[in-house]
Order: C-alpha cells, then structure tokens, then sequence
C-alpha cells in the first residue's frame, strides 16, 4: 500500500542557510511521481518540485533540490538560501501509476525561518 | 493565467445539514481532484475526474458525499447529512495532464474552510 512518512513536525532554520525536510515512502509499484507542495498560513498549495522513480538525475528547480535515493525509498526535499517567505508548511506527496493514480500526502513540516 | 476557482470560501453550517461547494478549474486542465483536509494533517484524495468521468473515488465517503463534473469544467462537491468530522478545508486542484500518469503538476484554489457544528 502507499505511503508516505515526513517525520519532523517542526523544524528551524536560520535565515540563508539550507535545511532539508525528510520524506521517505512506501510503494512496490516500480513506476511513480514524487511531489513537494509548500503551504503558506493562506492555505493555498503550491508545487515546488517533482521527481520520477525512472529519473538518474536529481531534479532541482531554482534553490530546491529533490535529494531522490531510490533504495532507501527516501525523496528528502533541500532549501538553499531559506528566506523569511520560506516559512510555510511542506508536504510530500507520490502518486503511483498502477495504484489507481491517487496521489497521497505525508502529513507535512512545518519550517520555520528565522531572521 | 486565472487559478483553480473556489466557492464559498468559509462555510459554517449545523450537523446534519448539506452542504455544496463549487470549483472551477484553470481553463483547459482535464483533471481534477477534490482533497480533505483536516486541520493538522496533508491532503486526502476524495474524488478526481478526467474530464467529466470519474478516475478513481475510492475514499469518498459515498454515503453522504457526492461529486460532480458534467460538463467536464466546473465541479461540485456536496455533503448530506454533514457530520461533525466533516470539519475540514475542502481543496480542488486540477492539471493539465491527463489522470493516467505519474507526472501531475496540479494547481490548488484556496480552498473551502467548512466549519461543522
């Protein structure tokens, strides 16, 4: 069955460093997606970055970066240069291909960012 | 480029009461799904179409929820009776893609907050 674990409730990080949000799950589909989504406190959802279980690359858009180990079944997202505007909730998600296309979301971080 | 399209934005109503939300997608998406969220956890996949037919509802609560698409643009979501766990945000998203693939970009409204009494 599908799943998808984000372990860390809460994390802080100073402004300008990077920090990386952990995300690790669960398929026995070979082919599928994963998803970050950021959340601001308006609620709107917003796609930051995505990762293909056949990708050899890592994806990377603008300062995030998907850290993508197949093995350990581990799709750890990496902010560079965290801003003040990062402070949000983060949410992975994976969609399978087979599994009937449902996409399911780990219950969040929330990131804080401190000036 | 217009974004996904929600309505009401904040719903307070009494258990056993119904409830309708609407959604709009961007223009041309053929997808669309339709999340729960409950305060403190991610989204839950209720119900996704591919243009005005349903891929998959297996965790929409048949009983009591409903959906949708006719036309194959806007949706709507209804809830009879509504229950106090029904207390959630309701989102919508839609895509591009068709449903059929691992790769969905989708794009959220911002959604219904439904307050059950």
């Amino acid at each position: 069955a599908q799943k998808i674990t984000q372990t860390q409730p809460g994390m802080f990080v100073q402004e300008k460093e990077a920090v990386t949000l952990d995300c690790t799950y669960d398929t026995s589909d070979p082919s599928y997606g994963l998803f970050w989504y950021k959340q601001p406190s308006s609620g709107e959802m917003i796609f930051l970055i995505y990762q293909g279980s056949y990708d050899q690359q890592n994806a990377t858009e603008g300062r995030y970066s998907l850290n993508f180990q197949k093995a350990r079944k581990s799709a750890n997202l990496v902010i560079s240069a965290s801003q003040l505007g990062d402070s949000a909730m983060y949410f992975c998600a994976m969609r399978e291909v087979t599994g009937g296309f449902k996409t399911i979301f780990g219950a969040g971080t929330r990131l804080f960012v401190k000036a | 480029e217009a974004g996904v399209a929600q309505s009401p934005r904040y719903k307070i109503i009494e258990k056993r009461q119904s409830v309708a939300f609407w959604c709009n997608p961007i223009s041309g998406h053929a997808t669309l799904y339709w999340y729960q969220q409950i305060l403190g956890q991610g989204p839950k996949l209720l119900i996704q179409f591919q243009n005005n037919g349903v891929v998959d509802d297996s965790q929409l609560p048949k009983d009591r929820f409903s959906a949708e698409r006719l036309k194959g643009v806007d949706s709507t979501l209804k809830i009879q009776p509504a229950k106090l766990e029904d207390s959630a945000v309701y989102l919508c998203a839609s895509s591009f893609g068709l449903a059929y693939s691992s790769y969905n970009e989708q794009f959220f409204g911002p959604g219904t907050r439904l307050t059950v009494l």
